[in-house]
């Protein structure tokens, strides 16, 4: 069973840099997972925030950048705001384990 | 405005079934591949199918691999799920989320609610 791990939580500072990861039990994530990461508020449906490793969406904030770090893919948010507190997810595309996406289990950010 | 609105959640029993639909406008629904997601309360989210422009191409999660079925209706602009043999670890929100393939995944619907509960 693939199973994309992610930190459960972290915290940072506003204004701080935090980075995010997403790791797979499959091996280094490489572009060909296709790499997207997702915010969540409470209550709220999920927003897509990059694709494709390191591209952005058109309402994706500047502040937040896609990269691959270390076999794992990453989401680095520079200049924290206070409305970055929120759940953030990554999905992976297991294209040559039968074909399906997988989600991170999440991690929680607090802007403290 | 791309708008996705799902539809068609509820309660159920046990072992019973459902089908989910997702209405989409703004934009040409033939040309893009849709999936559905679900997010179990207070869990986190879960990629369920992924169907492409044609049908052609489909996907399952194993959690409801032979159990759910992923279709759409590009001339009514829906995407739906057919869902039996529910079980009570099926509750959760599903979502309709545009892309796949080559596109991104961009646009979410604000998702239905399905409970099954005896």
């Amino acid at each position: 069973q693939t199973v994309v791990t992610q930190e459960p939580s972290l915290t940072v500072s506003p204004g701080g840099t935090v980075t995010l990861t997403c790791a797979s039990n499959t091996g280094a994530v490489t572009s060909g997972y296709y790499p997207n990461w997702f915010q969540q508020k409470p209550g709220q449906a999920p927003r897509a925030l990059i694709y494709s490793t390191n591209n952005k969406h058109s309402w994706t904030p500047a502040r937040f950048s896609g990269s691959l770090l270390g076999g794992k893919a990453a989401l680095t948010l520079s200049g924290v705001q206070p409305e970055d507190e929120a759940e953030y997810y990554c999905l992976l595309h297991l294209l040559h384990y039968g074909g399906a996406w997988v989600f991170g289990g999440g991690t929680k950010l607090t802007v403290l | 405005e791309v708008q996705l609105v799902e539809s068609g959640g509820g309660l159920v029993k046990p072992g019973g079934s459902l089908r989910l639909s997702c209405a989409a406008s703004g934009f040409t629904f033939s040309n893009f591949g849709m999936n559905w997601v679900r997010q179990a309360p207070g869990k986190g989210l879960e990629w369920v199918s992924s169907i492409s422009t044609s049908t052609s191409v489909i996907y399952y999660s194993d959690s409801v691999k032979g159990r759910f079925i992923v279709s759409r209706d590009n001339a009514k602009n829906s995407l739906y799920l057919q869902m039996n043999s529910l079980r009570v670890e099926d509750t959760a929100v599903y979502y309709c989320l545009r892309g796949g393939g080559r596109d991104p995944l961009d646009y979410w619907g604000q998702g239905t609610l399905l409970t099954v509960s005896s």
